[in-house]
């Protein structure tokens, strides 16, 4: 059973870069397509990009200029991190087990709030 | 750009009725890539139907996709109250490259 745990702070001051890791269980990160999808009210279901095994990614292109992805094969990890957030920004923000374009597996989801 | 346009935005039934979803595609797009999901309040969302009517593993068979492009239909037999929750579409291809679709809330 493939289990993803997202972890990182809560609370992120406007301006500054959101950091959030998931750590996988049950499968190797070096398989499989993984993604971060937020959600918020206002945008509903948003979905930011994900990274390949090979370390490489790919991003929506509304949130590209501000996001990078990484993997961390030893730790069985993948991180998200994103600049310059602003209020908009504030949403649930989930990292799932992609393939095919369709997700299997999904974390249980952290809210980070963007707020000074 | 993907548009997912889903219908109605709320459905209200009874248990052991059947509930009748639509998506609606803003594009020419491809019944592999289009997939079905249920959010519970609190819980991330759950992958239902995948490439339009294939049932991803544990679903039961209550549960039902049809449609081609642009429309597409989740079907959800003899309504259960578990069954109460939000249903997403959502589709991979086209820019963004994945796109969901806005809900429809179905309480039983």
């Amino acid at each position: 059973q493939v289990q993803l745990q997202e972890s990182g702070p809560g609370l992120v001051k406007p301006s500054e870069t959101l950091s959030l890791t998931c750590t996988v269980s049950g499968a190797s990160i070096s398989s499989d397509y993984w993604s971060w999808i937020r959600q918020s009210a206002g945008r509903g279901l948003e979905w930011i990009g994900r990274i390949y095994p090979s370390g490489s990614a790919s991003f929506n292109p509304s949130l590209k200029s501000r996001v990078t992805m990484s993997v961390d094969t030893s730790k069985n990890q993948f991180s998200l991190k994103m600049s310059s957030v602003t209020a908009a920004d504030t949403a649930v923000y989930y990292c799932a087990r992609e393939g095919l374009g369709r997700f299997y597996d999904w974390g249980q989801g952290t809210l980070v709030t963007v707020s000074s | 750009e993907s548009v997912l346009t889903q219908s109605p935005g709320t459905l209200s039934l009874s248990a052991g009725e059947t509930a009748t979803l639509f998506c609606r595609a803003g594009q020419s797009v491809s019944s592999s890539n289009l997939a079905w999901y249920q959010q519970k309040p609190g819980q991330a969302p759950r992958l239902l139907i995948y490439a339009a009517s294939t049932r991803a593993t544990g679903i039961p068979d209550r549960f039902s996709g049809s449609g081609s492009g642009p429309d597409f239909t989740l079907t959800i037999g003899r309504l259960e109250p578990e069954d109460s929750a939000v249903y997403y579409c959502q589709y991979y291809g086209g820019s963004p490259p994945l796109t969901f679709g806005g809900g429809t809330k179905v309480e039983i």
